[in-house]
């Protein structure tokens, strides 16, 4: 079974420039997550789809990130313009339903550096 | 609301057994994870507990859960090389997992 696929691995930006995260969760997968992990801390949850459909958001900055999911199988996450503080790996992880968020399976991983 | 509070560092030398902690907040957790970072790679799940259960143990893993204090800690048995990583504990709310900082094990040959 293929795992979750993420590109591009790393990425190095100025500030304010744009940049894109591609992901391709684990097939048959309804529930795909975007996290974002700073250097010395956990994952934290940036924003939760149920196929096509946000599920939660509450933690995302809408005023510079944003994210989607066409057709509920791969899912973009974009920063523009791109801040200091935006450094850090970005996890994308899927699991086969809401309920069962304990079955999240993550991907590598881009590590973003913004200068 | 959810807050997870982890050690940060632990060295063992190989064989030995080591214990990482971690303190929740969210009572109404349903489950209790570690998860398992190695450089470079996301994280795997090792392994969850139920929240009505005091202790789940899964080969050389035991998970021990005190839900009074809210505490929870992960013991590996007979540590190897291959388990230097970082552990994180999270717990489960609102379908949303939420980590601690993490607690980067290194294993002495």
């Amino acid at each position: 079974e293929a795992g979750v696929a993420q590109s591009p691995r790393y990425k190095i930006i100025e500030k304010r420039q744009s940049v894109a995260f591609w992901c391709n969760p684990i097939s048959g997968h309804a529930t795909l997550y975007w996290y974002q992990q700073i250097l010395g801390q956990g994952p934290k949850l940036l924003i939760q789809f149920q196929n096509n459909g946000v599920v939660d958001d509450s933690q995302l900055p809408k005023d510079r990130f944003s994210a989607e999911r066409l057709k509920g199988v791969d899912s973009t996450l974009k920063i523009q313009p791109a801040k200091l503080e935006d450094s850090a790996v970005y996890l994308c992880a899927s699991s086969l339903a809401a309920e069962s968020s304990y079955e999240q399976y993550f991907g590598p991983g881009t590590r973003l550096t913004v200068t | 609301g959810e807050d997870v509070e982890q050690s940060l560092f632990l060295s063992v030398r190989e064989g030995d057994s080591s214990v990482i902690n971690c303190t929740y907040t969210d009572s109404s957790s349903t489950y209790l994870y570690w998860y398992k970072q190695e450089p470079g790679a996301g994280l795997q799940l090792l392994t969850y507990i139920f929240s009505n259960m005091d202790m789940k143990q899964d080969q050389r893993l035991t998970v021990l859960l005190n839900k009074k204090d809210k505490h929870l800690s992960l013991r590996i048995a007979d540590t190897q090389t291959g388990d230097s990583a970082i552990y994180f504990c999270a717990e489960e709310g609102n379908n949303r997992l939420a980590f601690g900082k993490g607690n980067q094990v290194v294993v002495i040959p």
